[in-house]
């Protein structure tokens, strides 16, 4: 079956430029979370959406965004781009919440300019 | 705040021997944990996971261990090949089923 699909797999902008990442999840699966990752923090938690609903946010920024469609299909949004926002941005979907683990995507590498 | 750590950054071992990867915790509401590979320009991938009501599960060459005593989870890999290169992650969930924490990761180097 076809795997968590997240595009574009790069992308480079300009600070102060807002960006919109895409992730299809695995068929069936309802829960899509976020993450983002880099160097220094790690793997970071940003949200989770189930059945259109966000039902848990990370300690991010208001600039960071996000919303799931009917099909669960989900999308994240960052506005006012800065330098630290660069990172790999991983999509990860379960049926479930975090239940038998998440399948990841490959991620969206963002680099901010 | 509470946070998954791990006891060493980079471990190197031998092809064909075992490899033993350690992850410390400190959340005692997670009842919920993940091992992750992450290879080069990929996401992590699922290796395995364990609830807190197990001490041990076992999978295909992989087995992880937890001791919640002293909030501790490992991951063993028997029979270490070069595929097994990548870097490890520990996640728990903090009693949330909303949410993983990472630990910081192990880049495991499998020698010739």
């Amino acid at each position: 079956k076809a795997g968590v699909t997240q595009t574009p797999r790069y992308l480079i902008k300009t600070r102060g430029q807002q960006v919109t990442l895409s992730c299809s999840p695995i068929s069936g699966h309802r829960s899509v979370s976020w993450y983002q990752q880099t160097p220094g923090q790690g793997l970071q938690f940003l949200f989770e959406y189930f059945s259109e609903t966000q039902r848990n946010k990370g300690n991010f920024p208001g600039r960071f965004s996000g919303r799931q469609f009917s099909n669960s299909r989900s999308e994240m949004n960052v506005s006012t781009l800065e330098l630290g926002d660069s990172a790999l941005y991983l999509c990860a979907s379960s049926l479930a919440p975090v239940e038998d683990g998440y399948t990841f995507g490959s991620g969206t590498r963002l680099t901010v300019v | 705040g509470e946070s998954v750590g791990l006891h060493l950054p980079t471990l190197s071992v031998q092809e064909g021997d075992n490899s033993i990867i350690n992850c410390a915790y400190s959340n005692s509401a997670s009842d919920y944990f993940i091992w992750y590979k992450q290879e080069s320009g990929k996401g992590p991938q699922f290796i395995i996971d364990i609830r807190s009501n197990m001490d041990k599960r076992q999978g295909q060459r992989v087995t992880v261990l937890l001791n919640k005593t002293v909030k501790h989870l490992s991951l063993q890999i028997a029979a270490t090949q070069p595929g097994d290169s990548a870097v490890y992650f520990c996640a728990e969930n903090g009693g949330s089923a909303r949410q993983l924490t990472f630990g910081s990761g192990t880049q495991l180097t499998v020698l010739p």
